[in-house]
């Protein structure tokens, strides 16, 4: 299995619901991500775990939590969100942190 | 300040050569990376260089320069399939990869 997987591929959410995204690499990778991506920019580091750990949060407001419930599944869970959040939610995996990263298909999230 | 720059936009004709440049100036390097991304897509790994010199895979080829900061992904016989933003990455000295903007490739008939 090379792919990252990421579940769902879209979602719309209110401002008051909590959702969560998924996403699962089997490929024996130590360091998973989440990135954001607004249209025509490039992605933006939100959260890096390195065997399981997460090692940088990059000041992202807390209505965005992470979960890493073990080395080949990472969750996104979402909480009050605003339409500004609105982006492709994109998680990626690496063998370490050195190595080049490879992404899932991402979760287009609409904010409404 | 971490920087890195690329064309905004180019554009190139079927079967042709096209170069894209990246410059960049980071606190430390730890390799620099090269992804496509079509629209709408997810970022595609094409390419890392982390010494000077040329890597070539199939139709596309890196350089890297780490003395002048400088790098370029050259694809050769473009396919309209190639039409694409492709994005150069670098490695910090915290392992964190800094994105350029990217450089959105239009490949005309």
């Amino acid at each position: 299995d090379t792919e990252v997987t990421q579940t769902p591929k879209h979602l719309v959410m209110g401002m008051t619901n909590k959702k969560s995204l998924k996403c699962e690499q089997h490929m024996g990778h130590r360091a998973m991500y989440w990135y954001k991506q607004k249209a025509k920019k490039p992605p933006e580091l939100m959260f890096v775990y390195s065997y399981e750990k997460l090692s940088i949060n990059e000041s992202v407001p807390s209505r965005f939590s992470p979960e890493c419930p073990n080395s080949s599944l990472l969750n996104l869970h979402l909480h009050a969100l605003q339409p500004e959040d609105s982006a492709l939610y994109l998680c990626a995996s690496s063998p370490s942190e050195v190595y080049e990263q490879y992404f899932g298909p991402g979760t287009r999230l609409t904010v409404t | 300040g971490q920087n890195i720059d690329q064309p905004t936009e180019m554009t190139a004709t079927e079967g042709a050569i096209v170069q894209i440049n990246c410059t960049y100036q980071t606190s430390g390097f730890n390799g620099l990376f090269w992804y496509q991304q079509h629209a709408g897509e997810a970022p595609t790994f094409l390419s890392y260089n982390v010494l000077d010199g040329l890597e070539e895979k199939g139709r596309f080829s890196s350089f890297l320069s780490r003395s002048k900061g400088y790098s370029y992904l050259l694809l050769k016989e473009l396919q309209m399939k190639d039409s694409a933003s492709y994005l150069c990455a670098v490695m910090d000295s915290n392992y964190q990869l800094i994105w350029g903007a990217g450089t959105k490739l239009i490949i005309k008939p």
